[in-house]
Order: C-alpha cells, then sequence, then structure tokens
C-alpha cells in the first residue's frame, strides 16, 4: 500500500529556515517523480516543486532560490528546505507522488504538515 | 503560465442532482487536464486524468470531457459523499496550476 507521511511543519518566524520531510512505503521514491504542493488557509491548492527520478527540478516562482527539493534515496524520502520564510509560506505542505498520465499528475498525496510563518 | 479559471466558484445541489463543473484554460493543453476532490481537513484525492480517464475505484457517477481549453467535470447523480471541494489541473508544462476550486455544497 502506497503511503506518504509529511513531518516537519510548525510555527517559525519570518526570515526563519524549515525542513519537511515525507517518508515513503509502498513505492520508491527515487524510481519517481515527487512534488510539493502548498495549500493556504482557506486557498486553492499551489504546485511548490517537483523532482525527477533523474534528478531535475522545477520550482513555482515564489519559492525559486528559497525552497530546495531533495530526497534520501536510502530512507525512501522526500524533502523541502525552506529558506528566508515569509508570512505568505503560512500554508499545508503536502508531498504528492507524480504519475505519468500523459504528464504529471498526483495520484497519491500525504495527510500535509501545516507550516505557519509568523512573529 | 498557464492560468486555470473555473466556475462556478460555489454550487448548491441536492442528493440525486446532476452536476456539471467546467474549468477553461489559458491556452490549449491538449488533453492534459486532472480534477481532484478535497474534503476539509484531508488531502486532495485524484478523479480523473486526461481529461476523462477515470481513476481506478473512483465511481463511474464521475466522468470528464474536453480538450484544448473547456473542460467539465460531471456528477451524474450526486450522492453525501460527494460534497467537497474539486479543483482542475492542468499538467501540459510546468507550473502545473489547479484552478480556484468549485465547493459542491448541500442545498
Amino acid at each position: 500500500e502506497v503511503q506518504l507521511v509529511e513531518t516537519g511543519g510548525g510555527l517559525i518566524q519570518p526570515g526563519g529556515s524549515l525542513r519537511l520531510s515525507c517518508a515513503a512505503s509502498g513505492f520508491t521514491v527515487s524510481s519517481n517523480y515527487m512534488s510539493w504542493v502548498r495549500q493556504a488557509p482557506g486557498k486553492g491548492l499551489e504546485w511548490v516543486s517537483v523532482i525527477y527520478s533523474g534528478g531535475s527540478t522545477y520550482y513555482a516562482d515564489s519559492v525559486k532560490g528559497r525552497f530546495t527539493i531533495s530526497r534520501d534515496n536510502s530512507k525512501n524520502t522526500l524533502y523541502l528546505q525552506m529558506n528566508s520564510l515569509r508570512a505568505e509560506d503560512t500554508a499545508v505542505y503536502y508531498c504528492a507522488r507524480v504519475r505519468y498520465c500523459g504528464g504529471d499528475c498526483l495520484d497519491y498525496w500525504g495527510q500535509g504538515t501545516l507550516v505557519t510563518v509568523s512573529s | 503560465d498557464i492560468q486555470m479559471t473555473q466556475s462556478p466558484s460555489t454550487l448548491s445541489a441536492s442528493v440525486g442532482d446532476r452536476v456539471t463543473i467546467t474549468c477553461r484554460a489559458s491556452q490549449s493543453i491538449s488533453s492534459w487536464l486532472a480534477w481532484y476532490q478535497q474534503k476539509p481537513g484531508k488531502a486532495p484525492k485524484l478523479l480523473i486524468y486526461k481529461a476523462s480517464s477515470l481513476e481506478s475505484g473512483v465511481p463511474s457517477r464521475f466522468s470528464g470531457s474536453g480538450s484544448g481549453t473547456e473542460f467539465t467535470l460531471t456528477i451524474s447523480s450526486l450522492q453525501p459523499d460527494d460534497f467537497a471541494t474539486y479543483y482542475c489541473q492542468q499538467y501540459n508544462s510546468y507550473p502545473v496550476e489547479f484552478g480556484q476550486g468549485t465547493k459542491v455544497e448541500i442545498k
């Protein structure tokens, strides 16, 4: 059974850093594309980043230069390193597995972890 | 970037109603569109991909259609479990974009 479990969220001051983790089971993270998607409180879904199986990475303009997606193959875990955090980064962050649907659709999602950026 | 616009933002319907949600892309995305269902406090769930392909395990009352810039999600007979927010997502190119969501409420 495919499972994704995010951890690492919490309250952080503006300008601070946080690293989110997404532990996967039931499949191999390194053999798949993986994404992060976030949802601000009461708002819609916003794609954040993707890492391809070959290691290529892409980011939304809103986080480019501040966030870094990575993975640890030995731990079968996906990460999102978030630096220079801003109030507008406050959101529930979901990791999701990308499936090839002619392109990248998201077939399994974690339960999400809440990041609150506030002083 | 490709922008996605859903309508309506909110829809009030009764159990048994036929419900249609529309999603428009700012430029052609061929059939590279997915639909997701999200319930409060839960992660989104993939319903439809490639505009009209039903994800495994999703009830057949859900269907999708369209290509190019205009797409629809139809629920043929609304069930109590279907009251949720629905999002379309284009995956023709990065950055992938979601529509703003359509909340289906009980009438």
